[in-house]
């Protein structure tokens, strides 16, 4: 069964360190996505990649954060100096341009807490 | 500017009974619309989808529908099973093509027995 593996699970870190997050797609998958679970705002796209090029990254705050893709199997976010409302369920998603379109397979997410 | 709506915060629904959670949209660019379910500590699933040229689609349980002149669709589930409880995702995109979904806020169901 594919899955969309992402890691850390959990994460607690202080104000001001970097964090990073992983997540592999799954195998074949050309489309990569990073959303944002918070209570006030729902699920947020912070950005996402075809094919490893970035394709949009417009709800990302750019002086902290950044997301990559060194490989086909590796995406990582980057939040540098992380702040306590960088606190939030970030969870990765990938899938496969086509029809028909079975939508996007998420992973089971990273819970960020920043104190 | 939300441009995908669930006004519904909660949902409280007897077994056995029907559920209908409601979502609307602001952008007319939208072309395909999904549903996803989450329960606690997972991602998101798949639930059902559906294309602007359909009004309806159907699959087990779970019928979703679309009313394009009033941006409006709902997910029905009949009958509702404790296992339904969870919180509901809609989703739209401006296309199939890969593009990005964009999420309502969710509505969370519960199915008492």
């Amino acid at each position: 069964d594919a899955r969309v593996t992402q890691t850390p699970r959990h994460k607690v870190t202080e104000m001001g360190q970097e964090v990073t997050m992983r997540c592999q797609p799954i195998l074949g998958h050309n489309t990569v996505f990073w959303y944002r679970q918070t209570m006030m705002q729902g699920l947020e796209l912070l950005a996402y990649f075809r094919n490893r090029a970035p394709l949009d990254d417009s709800g990302m705050p750019k002086d902290r954060f950044s997301a990559e893709m060194p490989d086909a199997t590796l995406a990582t976010l980057k939040i540098q100096p992380s702040e306590p409302r960088d606190s939030a369920v970030y969870f990765c998603a990938s899938g496969l341009v086509g029809n028909p379109f079975y939508g996007y397979t998420f992973g089971s997410g990273t819970r960020l807490t920043v104190v | 500017d939300q441009q995908v709506k669930q006004n519904s915060p909660s949902l409280s629904v007897q077994e056995g009974r029907i559920s209908i959670l409601n979502c609307d949209y602001t952008n007319s660019m939208f072309d395909y619309f999904l549903w996803y379910k989450k329960y606690p500590a997972e991602g998101p699933t798949f639930l059902i989808s559906i294309s602007s040229i359909k009004d309806k689609n159907e699959d087990g349980r779970f019928t979703v529908f679309l009313n394009k002149s009033a941006k409006h669709l709902s997910l029905h589930i009949v009958p509702s099973q404790p296992g339904d409880s969870a919180v509901y995702f809609c989703a739209a995109t401006p296309n199939q093509a890969g593009t990005a979904l964009i999420f309502g806020k969710g509505t969370t169901l519960s199915v008492s027995s």
